[in-house]
């Protein structure tokens, strides 16, 4: 069954300090991969995503994601966190002709002590 | 910034009655989705739309119903009210066609039945 796994719940960082959210997928070939934030009582933003190519992708507020097929990973990072960062993370799934149906990982809840 | 509008944002019912959680988008996509979110949970699908006049049922089990007249408007109705519907929805929307692209979501809807 196709499933995506975010493995840490909570985690904390300091201001300033750098970040890695992990993200692991089990899909039948290779999926599109995407990272959303959600603040709280808020939707959902997407950060970045992964269709093909270039496997260490950009996305908006200076977040990166790197692919690694070999570790079935889409792990999301930032090398200097702000307190605005502090939210929900969701790594979410694909098929490339799923019809865009999505499967989403439990989420990461970041907070970010000055 | 994506257009993508949910009302109410908040809703407190009574057992028993009916709602209708609204959802439009103004950016013409055809696919649409509704997930539903408990506290600290993932995302689960409940119902999608590939364009007007198309439902489907998603990966979660659901006693509410979508319908899809206009391109623009995909409205979840939940007959009777029940404290086990008490969750947040949120309503997406993405490019059509059979490929998968990212979706933009709406703000959500906090759904509480006493």
């Amino acid at each position: 069954a196709q499933s995506v796994t975010q493995p840490d719940i909570h985690i904390t960082v300091s201001e300033g300090a750098s970040l890695e959210l992990r993200c692991n997928y089990s899909y039948g070939a290779t999926p599109y991969l995407f990272w959303y934030v959600q603040s709280p009582g808020q939707g959902l933003q997407l950060l970045l995503k992964y269709f093909s190519g270039d496997t260490l992708v950009q996305g908006i507020k200076g977040f990166e994601a790197e692919f690694k097929r070999s570790q079935s990973s889409f792990n999301l990072r930032k090398p200097s966190v702000h307190w605005s960062d502090a939210a929900e993370y969701f790594c979410a799934a694909a098929g490339g002709t799923s019809y865009g149906k999505l499967t989403f990982g439990q989420g990461t809840i970041l907070t970010v002590h000055p | 910034e994506a257009d993508i509008y949910q009302t109410p944002r908040y809703l407190v019912i009574g057992t028993g009655k009916k709602i209708t959680l609204e959802c439009s988008q103004t950016m013409g996509h055809d696919k649409m989705y509704w997930y539903q979110q408990d506290p600290g949970m993932e995302l689960h699908l409940i119902h999608y739309s590939y364009g007007v006049n198309s439902t489907e049922k998603g990966d979660l089990s659901s006693e509410s119903t979508v319908s899809r007249i206009r391109t623009e408007h995909f409205p979840l109705t939940l007959e009777s009210a029940r404290p086990s519907h008490t969750s947040q929805y949120l309503c997406a929307s993405s490019e059509g066609g059979w490929q998968t692209y990212e979706q933009y979501f709406g703000p959500g809807t906090r759904l509480t039945v006493t």
